[in-house]
């Protein structure tokens, strides 16, 4: 069974510009996440999904940041514009239930020039 | 909100040499506890997990016990192996997981 898929794995940009990062998680798995994680540092949580519905997107700088997942499987974020201090890993995580372990994927590590 | 902390790393050990990182969290309600590792090139995967009070959770020779009265979650080895080099992080949650700093771990032969 594949895991979580992600997409681009590396990502260079220059700021200002709009950037996409996909995620697919393991089949059956209703409940999605972004994290972000800044070298040296944890991951830190953007937003979760439950199915279709953000459930907590407390985190997310809405300003510039924006997630879908339609359809509750595929989910997209998307950064516009991007900043220098985006620089990071995006990684994408799911699971198939409330206190259980997370499959992540391996991350789309972003440069922001 | 829910939180954990880590001990400060880095750690260097030689091989065969007990291990201990520290954890200790704060949350209103009764969270899993986990353990997560990331190997060098790798994504997390999870080491260990506890979903109650005095649970102990153990993977790969690694043991960590869930203590409520002292809100902790210390990750144990009795004795580490090169093999083990990687960073480790603590993490609570339910619904939503939240993750320490991570420690890095090294082991010399």
């Amino acid at each position: 069974e594949a895991g979580v898929v992600q997409s681009p794995r590396y990502k260079i940009i220059e700021k200002k510009q709009p950037v996409a990062f996909w995620c697919n998680p393991i089949s059956g798995h209703n409940t999605l996440y972004w994290y972000r994680q800044n070298l040296g540092q944890g991951p830190e949580l953007l937003i979760r999904y439950e199915n279709e519905e953000a459930v907590d997107d407390s985190q997310l700088p809405k300003d510039r940041f924006s997630a879908e997942r339609l359809k509750g499987v595929d989910s997209t974020l998307k950064i516009q514009p991007a900043e220098l201090g985006d620089s990071a890993v995006y990684l994408c995580a799911s699971t198939g239930g409330m206190g259980e372990k997370l499959f992540f994927g391996s991350g789309t590590q972003l440069s922001v020039l | 909100g829910d939180s954990v902390t880590q001990m400060e790393g880095p750690v260097t050990l030689s091989e065969e040499a007990c291990l201990t990182i520290n954890c200790t969290y704060t949350a209103t309600g009764y969270p899993s506890l986990f353990w997560y590792v990331q190997y060098p090139g790798e994504g997390l995967q999870l080491l260990l997990k506890a979903t109650k009070a005095d649970d102990k959770g153990s993977n790969k020779g690694f043991e960590a016990t869930y203590r409520k009265e002292t809100t902790s979650f210390h990750l144990e080895k009795g004795s580490v192996q090169v093999s083990d080099s990687a960073v480790y992080f603590c993490a609570l949650g339910y619904n939503d997981m939240r993750f320490g700093a991570g420690t890095r771990l090294t082991v010399k032969p």
